[in-house]
Order: structure tokens, then sequence, then C-alpha cells
């Protein structure tokens, strides 16, 4: 079984800090998503990064791909209640293209 | 071009009886992917299906779960004679045919069980 974990499993912080969600695996992905979960609603894609060492931003959301494709990162800067949420990442594994999941962040910002 | 489809949104089943969750993937998608979902928690993964096959279904409880993806229709996820742990949400995502590693996908917004 390839393991994809995620940490923290839960985080609580105040308006404006900043923070960094993990996303690590012994396994190498081909690709590795990001998702964003609010109650009641599915997950939704946020971004995709193919390249080892790829950086992408999406507004105060910077995502970063490990070198080796093995581990991957989500930085939020000046968080804010909006960003509230389950973050899931999720790695594309083996000839099957499969997805693999991580556990899930849950993210609270406190105004 | 219509999203994952996903029915009902809502299940009410007694113990014992069977449940029956259809999703519809996204419009040329063949890959069909099943999670359960406890409130409070990350997904799980349950069953991934391709037309007609099933590719991987070891997060799928042995008994009572059964899933398919017909050449024409749904995927439908049974649950034969529910029981009360069995109440959780379930979500479907769907995938495009695969041609290489860039999988993304994308899923309904679930149907969620409560078992009474």
């Amino acid at each position: 079984t390839q393991l994809l974990e995620q940490s923290p499993q839960f985080l609580s912080i105040q308006e404006g800090e900043n923070l960094t969600v993990y996303c690590n695996s012994s396994s190498v992905f081909s690709s590795l998503q990001w998702y964003r979960q609010e109650p009641g609603e599915g997950p939704v894609l946020l971004v995709t990064v193919v390249t080892g060492g790829e950086v992408k931003k999406l507004k105060r959301l910077t995502f970063q791909f490990g070198d080796a494709r093995k581990d991957s990162s989500l930085h939020i800067t000046a968080a804010q209640p909006g960003d509230t949420g389950l973050y899931l990442c999720a790695g594309v594994y083996g000839s099957n293209y499969q997805l693999i999941w991580g556990a899930g962040t849950k993210l609270i910002i406190k105004p | 071009n219509a999203g994952v489809m996903q029915n009902p949104r809502h299940l009410v089943r007694r113990r014992g009886q069977e449940a029956r969750l259809r999703c519809s993937p996204m419009k040329g998608h063949s890959h069909v992917y099943w999670y359960r979902q406890l409130p409070e928690e990350g997904l799980k993964f349950m069953v991934y299906l391709q037309k007609e096959n099933i590719i991987d279904e070891s997060g799928m409880p042995k008994e009572r779960f059964s899933a398919e993806f017909p050449k024409e229709g749904p995927s439908i996820l049974r649950i034969q004679q529910v029981v009360r742990g069995d109440s959780a949400a379930y979500f479907c995502a769907s995938s495009p045919k695969i041609t290489g590693g860039n999988t993304e996908a994308f899923f309904g917004q679930g149907t969620r069980l409560t078992v009474v």
C-alpha cells in the first residue's frame, strides 16, 4: 500500500498568520494535486504539480512539489477566515495512474 | 458540460434495507472512484472502476458492499443490509481516459446516507 501522509491533521490559527501543510510519501508520484473541501460539498481541485521542484502560486497559496516527486507542501500567507476548510493532497501513482489520497488537514482560521 | 452528478443527495434507510448510490461521471470520463467520508474526517478510498472493470477494490468491505460501472449508465455503489455504521457521506469522482500522469479527479456533491 502506498501511503501519503498529510500533516498536520488539524490546524487552528488566527487570521493573518502563515501556515504550511505537508504531504509526504516514500513513493514517487507522476503528479500531485491539492484539493479543498468545504462543509457539505465535494472536494474541489486547487492545483496540479507535475515537475520535481515545481512551484505554483494561487493568490496567497503557494504549492511546491519536491525535487524527488515524493512530497509536496501548501503554504498559505496571511490566512483569511475564507481559507477555512479541509485540504487534501492526492498523488498519481503506478501504471493505472491511480490516485492515492492523504487523510486531509482540517484548517480553521479564526477572525 | 455538466459536472459529476450524484443522486440522491440524501438517503435515509432503515437497518437491513439496501442502499443504492448513483454516480454519473463527467462526459468523456471513463474512470470512477468512490470514497466514504465520516464527519470531521478525510476521504477514505473504497473502489476504483473503469468502464465494465473493477481496477482496485481494496478499500471496500468484502461483505454487503459492491460497485459497478456498466458500459452504459451510471456507476452504482450498492450497500446491502445496511447498518448504522454505514451512515456517512459517499463521494464519487471521475477522471478522463488516462494518457499520461496528469490525472485530475472531479468530484460530485456526495450522497449522505443515514441509517436509522
